[in-house]
């Protein structure tokens, strides 16, 4: 059973272009989340994907940044025109269930990240 | 507003030790807690889940602890082995369907 995977890996990208970052969760799994990590700094939630809904977005900033979970095919992390502070690895996490109900929790499952340099 | 707090120091240690890692939280009444290993340039992994009705849980050489009262984890690692040399994450739900991490705690062990 193939773990979450993201890719690229590695993206590099000028001032002003897009980013698509891509993830598909492990098989079975319809709940997908995206985080950010800076350097020398944790791991920060941006948003939790139901297929088809955004559920959370709470921690997307509100310009240039959407994510989709779309019926077929990977979750997608889109960033606008990006900037240099966009620099950071992205993470992608999937799980079987929702990731906090009532006490009641599923382990996330991370992929490798995709790490984005913006010239 | 919630905090989570791990020391943010390297946290050196010999082989064979046992390393000691503590989680603070603030502003939470969180149900369970996470801890979750992270090797440079890799995705976190998920290690151990204590809830908390539980004061210490096990799994082989890794040991935590939940105090509710002091709003403290402690995360411990016997028998410290170089391959356990990581970023430790400690991780509380954040509000509905989210979990909020601490910064994580750098362990060195050293042969």
């Amino acid at each position: 059973n193939a773990g979450v995977m993201q890719n690229p890996r590695h993206l590099v990208r000028r001032r002003g272009q897009e980013a698509r970052l891509r993830c598909s969760p492990m098989k079975g799994h319809s709940h997908v989340y995206w985080y950010r990590q800076l350097p020398e700094e944790g791991l920060k939630f941006m948003v939790y994907l139901q297929k088809e809904n955004i559920i959370d977005e709470s921690g997307m900033p509100k310009e240039r940044f959407s994510a989709e979970f779309p019926k077929e095919g990977p979750s997608i992390l889109r960033i606008q025109q990006v900037v240099r502070g966009d620099s950071a690895a992205y993470f992608c996490a999937s799980s079987e269930l929702p990731g906090n109900r009532g006490g009641h929790t599923d382990t996330q499952y991370f992929g490798p990240g995709t790490r984005l340099t913006v010239l | 507003s919630q905090k989570i707090e791990q020391n943010s120091e390297a946290l050196n240690i010999q082989e064979g030790k046992t390393a000691t890692l503590t989680c603070n939280y603030t502003n939470y009444s969180p149900a369970y807690l996470q801890w979750y290993r992270q090797d440079p340039g890799r995705g976190p992994v998920f290690l151990l889940l204590i809830r908390e009705n539980e004061k210490e849980k096990r799994k082989e050489r890794l040991k935590v602890t939940f105090d509710t009262t002091l709003k403290q984890s402690l995360f411990h690692i016997t028998a410290s082995q170089p391959a356990d040399s990581a970023t430790y994450l400690c991780a509380l739900p954040g509000g509905y369907q989210k979990v909020t991490f601490g910064i994580g705690t750098k362990l060195q062990v050293i042969p």
